[in-house]
């Protein structure tokens, strides 16, 4: 099975601050690696795909990078829709997720 | 406007069974393969299970693999879970959610969810 570990799992963080989560999978994972947003009481909401491949409508404030087992979701300017929790998955070898970033108002 | 609705949701005691519904509109469902997603209280998400467009090939995660089934009604529109031997640690809200790319074979991201429905195994 690949395990998703991210980083950190809370992070504070204020209006305009640009803010980055790492997301680090146990073998590699090409480029098959997805962010989510979700906000508390709802359904999480797809940002980006395959790495870097901004979802249609997602702000483009927010940026996805890597590739192997090292992965990168950056928010440029923390905005106040931003705080939610993040969670990164792998679509490599079936469906597996990170155990969350929530950000939250420093 | 694409829209998935799941109900089904309820108390249910350890051992039983239920059965979760997921209702598609604004799309074509037998295009897309399907899954559920479980987020138990303040956890993680957890992917459950997975059934192609066609309906041919489903897999489940190995927590629930031998007591939950996923099937979908073309005609209906409609995915299920059937879920036995209920156990404390099912106890989560249950999202389905679709496949970004139609007619699929490979692994994709989820690109639409519902609003999920709460199980919850207790006695």
């Amino acid at each position: 099975d690949i395990q998703m570990t991210q980083s950190p799992s809370t992070l504070s963080a204020s209006v305009g601050d640009r803010v980055t989560i790492t997301c680090r999978a146990s073998q590699s994972i090409n480029t098959w690696l997805a962010w989510y947003q979700q906000k508390p009481g709802n359904a999480p909401k797809l940002l980006i795909y395959k790495a870097s491949s901004l979802e249609t409508g997602v702000p483009s404030r927010f940026s996805g990078s890597g590739s192997g087992t090292e992965f990168t979701l950056t928010i440029s300017s923390l905005q106040p829709d931003d705080f939610a929790t993040y969670y990164c998955q792998q679509y490599n070898n079936y469906w597996t997720f990170g155990q969350g970033t929530k950000v939250e108002i420093k | 406007q694409v829209h998935l609705v799941e109900s089904g949701g309820r108390v249910v005691q350890p051992g039983r069974s239920l059965r979760l519904s997921c209702a598609a509109s604004g799309f074509t469902f037998s295009t897309y393969g399907m899954h559920w997603v479980r987020q138990a209280p303040g956890k993680g998400l957890e992917w459950v299970a997975v059934i192609s467009y066609d309906g041919s090939n489903k897999y489940y995660a190995d927590s629930v693999k031998g007591r939950f089934t996923i099937s979908r009604d073309i005609s209906k529109n409609t995915l299920y879970v059937q879920m036995n031997s209920l156990r404390r640690e099912d106890t989560a809200v249950y999202y389905c959610a679709k496949d970004r790319t139609a007619t699929s074979w490979d692994y994709d991201v989820f690109d639409i969810w519902g609003r999920g429905t709460v199980v919850t195994v207790s006695s």
